[in-house]
């Protein structure tokens, strides 16, 4: 089955530990996206790729960095300068041509304590 | 992007049509209007998009006014799985990533 999988569906860790989100998929998509969403908000675009070896800062890129090195993975890496990491975050893939469908995954709700 | 206002919460009973309605009165014309729903703690789920003409899919119907400042999606007969969050979100579709701006939606509940 063609999707996108994230790994760990649940993550913890110690406040001024970086850590790093997976985000696999097998659509033959060019375009990966990293959100974040908090309790009762909406999505908030964080990191997005077009092509790889190519990323662009979302709306709220502080804290957190990204690498594309190859077309099915875009990992997302939360590091100690994130203010608030606890959150659930969510990637999704598109196709590069004018698209209206996002794909998502499941998410990977992080705690940092 | 054009900014989208939707109420944010409605109810509607199983089996009933659901009418969830989204004001983008400042909509430009290459502005399409597209809807995805999200299901507690997954991820959003794309559900139909439209630019002017009313349009039809296996899931919902979306209805644009005429002069595009609003639009309603529908679900025909209502589900409990369709209790979820709905996102209505404007964006000039274009090549290459597509960002698309979730705000807070409307929460559906769906009533037995």
């Amino acid at each position: 089955d063609g999707g996108i999988t994230q790994s760990p569906k649940y993550l913890f860790r110690k406040e001024g530990q970086n850590v790093t989100l997976s985000c696999e998929q097998n659509l033959n998509h060019d375009a990966m996206y990293w959100y974040r969403q908090d309790p009762g908000q909406g999505l908030r675009l964080i990191y997005y790729s077009q092509i790889v070896n190519d990323f662009q800062k979302g709306d709220i890129a502080e804290g957190y960095s990204v690498s594309r090195e190859k077309k099915e993975s875009f990992p997302l890496t939360v590091t100690s300068a994130q203010k608030n990491p606890t959150a659930f975050y969510l990637c999704a893939s598109s196709i590069s041509v004018p698209s209206y469908e996002q794909y998502f995954g499941p998410g990977t709700r992080l705690t940092v304590t | 992007d054009a900014k989208t206002t939707q109420p944010p919460s409605m109810d509607c009973a199983e089996g009933r049509a659901a009418n969830l309605p989204c004001n983008h009165s400042t909509i430009s014309g290459n502005e399409y209007v597209y809807w995805y729903r999200q299901i507690h703690s997954q991820g959003p789920q794309y559900i139909i998009h439209g630019l002017k003409n009313n349009e039809t899919n296996e899931m919902a119907s979306l209805i644009i006014t005429e002069d595009r400042k609003s639009s309603t999606l529908i679900l025909p007969h209502a589900t409990l799985r369709d209790t979820a969050v709905y996102y209505c979100i404007v964006r000039v579709e274009q090549t290459g990533a597509n960002n698309l701006f979730f705000g807070t939606g409307t929460r559906l509940t769906v009533i037995p």
